[in-house]
């Protein structure tokens, strides 16, 4: 199975920071890399897909970057709403694995 | 609109079984591939199974094959998991979701297996 491994765990934030959360494979998965957030209660949500494709409807402060084993989440101008739990997954091949999620907190 | 909605969660016995539902509308379930994504009290997120558009492709995570059966029914706009055997660790919400890459979350629908 292909490990996903994201850090930092945890990080604290102010609102307007930028902010980057890394993910990183056990072997290389192309481009096959999806972000999503996740607040409490609810579904996750798609943010970023094929490493770098912003899905519709997603600000465009978040961004995505990476192909092979190394990929990067940033978001831009941190907003009060992007305070969630934010997770990795690779889609190259099955089973589909998740990384561990980095909780985003407000400083 | 993409709409999941799912159901079927509720409180069984280790070694019970359950069968969940995802119902689809406002896009042509029969074109997309579906997944299972399951997440546990306080804990990540864990892939559980997947199933091509026609149905023709399956896969499961070892954790749950030989126990779980994914399904759908492409004239119902459905998507179904059969559980059986449940053990205390498949205590989760249970998630459908659409795509390979997971575009659209249904609201999930908890599983709670406990005596």
């Amino acid at each position: 199975d292909i490990q996903m491994t994201q850090s930092p765990s945890s990080l604290s934030a102010s609102v307007g920071d930028t902010v980057t959360i890394t993910c990183r494979a056990s072997l290389s998965i192309s481009s096959y890399l999806n972000w999503y957030q996740q607040k409490p209660g609810k579904a996750p949500k798609l943010l970023i897909y094929a490493a770098s494709s912003l899905q519709s409807g997603v600000p465009s402060r978040f961004s995505g970057s990476g192909s092979g084993t190394d990929f990067t989440l940033t978001i831009s101008s941190l907003q009060p709403e992007d305070f969630a739990t934010y997770y990795c997954q690779q889609s190259y091949s099955t089973p589909w694995t998740f990384g561990q999620g980095t909780k985003v907190e407000i400083k | 609109e993409v709409q999941l909605v799912e159901s079927g969660g509720g409180l069984v016995q280790p070694g019970g079984s359950l069968r969940l539902s995802c119902a689809a509308s406002g896009f042509t379930f029969s074109s997309y591939e579906m997944n299972w994504v399951r997440q546990a009290p306080g804990k990540g997120l864990e892939w559980v199974s997947y199933i091509s558009s026609s149905g023709s492709t399956i896969y499961y995570a070892d954790s749950v094959k030989g126990r779980f059966t994914i399904s759908r029914d492409n004239a119902k706009n459905s998507l179904y998991l059969q559980m059986n055997s449940l053990r205390a660790e498949d205590t989760a919400v249970y998630y459908c979701a659409r795509d390979r890459s997971c575009d659209y979350w249904g609201q999930g629908t908890l599983v709670t297996v406990s005596s």
